[in-house]
């Protein structure tokens, strides 16, 4: 069966744009999580998605933001870029909540130059 | 302090060697996963674990829920193993669950 879908894989924008990533999870996955990845901080949690309700949320700015659809396709957009916000933005899908049975895509790579 | 901490934070080995790469973490858990990432790759799944132990070829993943620890093992390690490998907890926050990461090992095995 078809894996984690993230598009675009790769994108460059100007600081003060803005971004929309999308991710298409596996079928039947209800739950899209996404995270950051940059070479200082690590990996850390955004936000995940559930029935197109926002369950948890991480310690990012107001500028981050996402949404699920009924489908449970998720997008998340970053308004106003900042050079930090340079990263890998991974998505994760999983059956349920509860950090049970992930399976992450392969990220879209942002970079703001 | 980091809620999931990983030792070491790198580690050469030569192939062949058995290899061990640790987790702690400070607060209850639903689940620990460990996670692969070569380099300019994604992030592979390898294990979820909510308790004792399990095996996938050469790698076995065990966690100690009292001690909150897990450990990677890899047997017999071959060049492929290089990457970096990352513990994630499900970290319990009420009736929610997020996953928190340790800042990952980077692993290389030289032939």
């Amino acid at each position: 069966k078809a894996g984690v879908t993230q598009t675009p894989r790769y994108l460059i924008k100007t600081r003060g744009q803005q971004v929309t990533l999308s991710c298409s999870p596996i079928s039947g996955h209800r739950s899209v999580s996404w995270y950051q990845q940059t070479p200082g901080q690590g990996l850390q949690f955004l936000f995940e998605y559930f029935s197109e309700t926002q369950r948890n949320k991480g310690n990012f700015p107001g500028r981050f933001s996402g949404r699920q659809f009924s489908n449970s396709r998720s997008e998340m957009n970053v308004s106003t870029l900042e050079l930090g916000d340079s990263a890998l933005y991974l998505c994760a899908s999983s059956f349920g909540t509860g950090g049970i049975g992930y399976t992450f895509g392969s990220g879209t790579r942002l970079t703001v130059v | 302090k980091n809620e999931v901490e990983q030792s070491p934070q790198n580690l050469t080995a030569q192939e062949g060697e058995f290899i061990t790469i640790n987790c702690s973490y400070s607060v209850g858990i639903s689940a620990l996963h460990w996670l692969q990432q070569h380099p300019g790759g994604g992030i592979v799944s390898l294990f979820m674990l909510s308790s004792g132990k399990k095996k996938h070829g050469r790698l076995i993943a065990t966690i100690n829920i009292q001690e909150k620890h897990s450990s990677l093992h890899i047997t017999a390690s071959h060049p492929r193993d290089s990457a970096v490998y990352i513990c994630a907890a499900a970290l319990k926050d009420g009736a929610n669950s997020k996953l928190t990461f340790g800042k990952g090992i980077t692993l290389s095995v030289r032939p």
